[in-house]
């Protein structure tokens, strides 16, 4: 079973829209960490944002922002005031496991393509 | 966070070759990885790289194909050995620095003819 599920191969959004990328999650322990990153065509992974599953307030980071709904098992990107270069891959990843023995899950992506 | 790089940041190579690549950290870490991102794919964690002992692999990935060496904290080497095109791929580097967060290197493009 998929532990990091992201159901939009793609999205569109006009320059200076907010956009919703979804993420949902399973896991069955109670000390988990959330993660969204971008990859721009170049390939590099770009860390964006990261949210504690202890955490009570949602994570921002600038224009960046995670929507933490812990009994719905979802962190969805909120990327608002869209710019031309936020076009490119974005992954939801998933860190489990004990400190020093953490592994990290990934979704499958969403492909965002920002349009002037 | 931390500076990372990789070298090299890519290669064409001929099948039945061997590729190693190099992460370099600008500080000590203490969880390293290496990733595997074929065309069109999301990341697939291939071994933690373990400093002074055996590279911890995931399933489906062996020492022959993938030997790592990790000879202090701030360093590690992938190979890619006998090469064949299904390895094309972008090769991952990532560390944790402290906290849960992982950070990774500029990656490298392999492409194997």
């Amino acid at each position: 079973a998929q532990k990091i599920t992201q159901t939009q191969p793609g999205m569109f959004v006009q320059e200076k829209e907010a956009v919703t990328l979804d993420c949902t999650y399973d896991t069955s322990d109670q000390s988990y960490g959330l993660f969204w990153y971008k990859q721009p065509s170049s390939g590099e992974m770009i860390f964006l944002i990261y949210q504690g599953s202890y955490d009570e307030q949602n994570a921002t980071e600038g224009r960046y922002s995670l929507n933490f709904q812990k009994a719905r098992k979802s962190a969805n990107l909120v990327i608002s005031a869209s710019q031309l270069g936020d076009s490119a891959m974005y992954f939801c990843a998933m860190r489990e496991g004990p400190s020093g023995t953490y592994k990290y899950i990934f979704g499958t992506g969403t492909r965002l393509k920002v349009l002037a | 966070s931390a500076v990372i790089s990789q070298k090299p940041s890519r290669d064409i190579c001929q099948r039945g070759t061997s590729l190693t690549i190099q992460c370099q950290v600008d500080s000590q870490v203490t969880m390293m990885f290496w990733y595997r991102q074929q065309p069109g794919q999301s990341l697939t964690l291939i071994a933690t790289a373990n400093q002074g002992s055996e590279a911890t692999y995931e399933s489906g990935f062996v020492i022959d194909k993938f030997p790592i060496s990790r000879p202090n904290l701030t360093f590690s080497t992938l190979t890619v050995s006998n090469m064949s095109p299904e390895d094309s791929s972008i090769y991952l580097c990532s560390v944790v620095v402290s906290g849960e967060t992982q950070y990774f290197g500029p990656g490298t493009r392999l492409l194997v003819l």
